[in-house]
């Protein structure tokens, strides 16, 4: 079975500290691996993805598979970062996703 | 707004009544999407269609619950005698696939309460 698991409910940060939002996943073939964020009373939204190895607002994201980790970083956060943060993952062509429990990014002044 | 909408917003309704939600996908995405998300979760795959197909549905939580998409356009999932576990956010997304992983657009999500 897949899993995802983020083990921060919530992460708060200064702003200007660097950022690191932690993902574990469970898969035992080649996952396709997400972080979708949700900012405040807006939808859900991709931000990036594996594949792609893009960096998107500043973040970058390096998946492991020694260690079953897609952690999301930023060197500087930013307040407009302050956001829910998903991982997912994905087992075949289709985004059947499965999501993690989410992490709570908080950016303070 | 041309992205994925989803109908109505909120819904409240006693225990024991059946309730139908909405969503209309962007208008040339193929692929459908149902999700719930309960508070403090993330979202959790429900079902989804290619066009009016319905490939996957094992993962509907119960015999209550069902989705069409007639005519592979707008998707409707309705639950029958609501429970107070189904209040939740039901979340609806769609993309465009032509094979490999593609991005998946949210919808805003249907809050449903069960009272």
């Amino acid at each position: 079975a897949q899993r995802v698991t983020q083990p921060e409910k919530l992460l708060s940060v200064f702003k200007g500290a660097p950022v690191e939002l932690k993902c574990n996943y469970s898969y035992s073939g080649s996952p396709e691996l997400f972080w979708y964020v949700q900012y405040s009373r807006q939808r859900l939204q991709l931000l990036l993805r594996h594949i792609s190895r893009e960096s998107i607002k500043g973040f970058t994201a390096d998946l492991n598979k020694g260690e079953t980790s897609f952690h999301l970083k930023k060197p500087f956060a930013q307040e407009e970062d302050s956001a829910m943060y998903y991982c997912a993952l994905s087992s075949n062509a289709g985004n059947m996703l499965t999501f993690g429990g989410g992490t709570r990014l908080m950016v303070k002044p | 707004d041309t992205g994925v909408s989803q109908n109505p917003r909120h819904k409240i309704t006693k225990r024991g009544q059946n309730v139908t939600f909405r969503c209309d996908p962007i208008s040339e995405h193929n692929r459908l999407y149902w999700y719930r998300q309960t508070l403090g979760q993330g979202p959790e795959f429900l079902t989804y269609f290619q066009n009016e197909a319905q490939l996957e549905k094992s993962r509907l939580l119960s015999d209550r619950f069902s989705a069409e998409r007639p005519k592979g356009s707008f998707s409707t999932l309705e639950i029958q005698r609501t429970e107070q576990g189904d209040s939740a956010m039901y979340l609806c997304a769609s993309s465009y696939w032509t094979g490999g992983n593609t991005e998946a657009f949210f919808g805003q999500g249907t809050r449903l309460t069960v009272v």
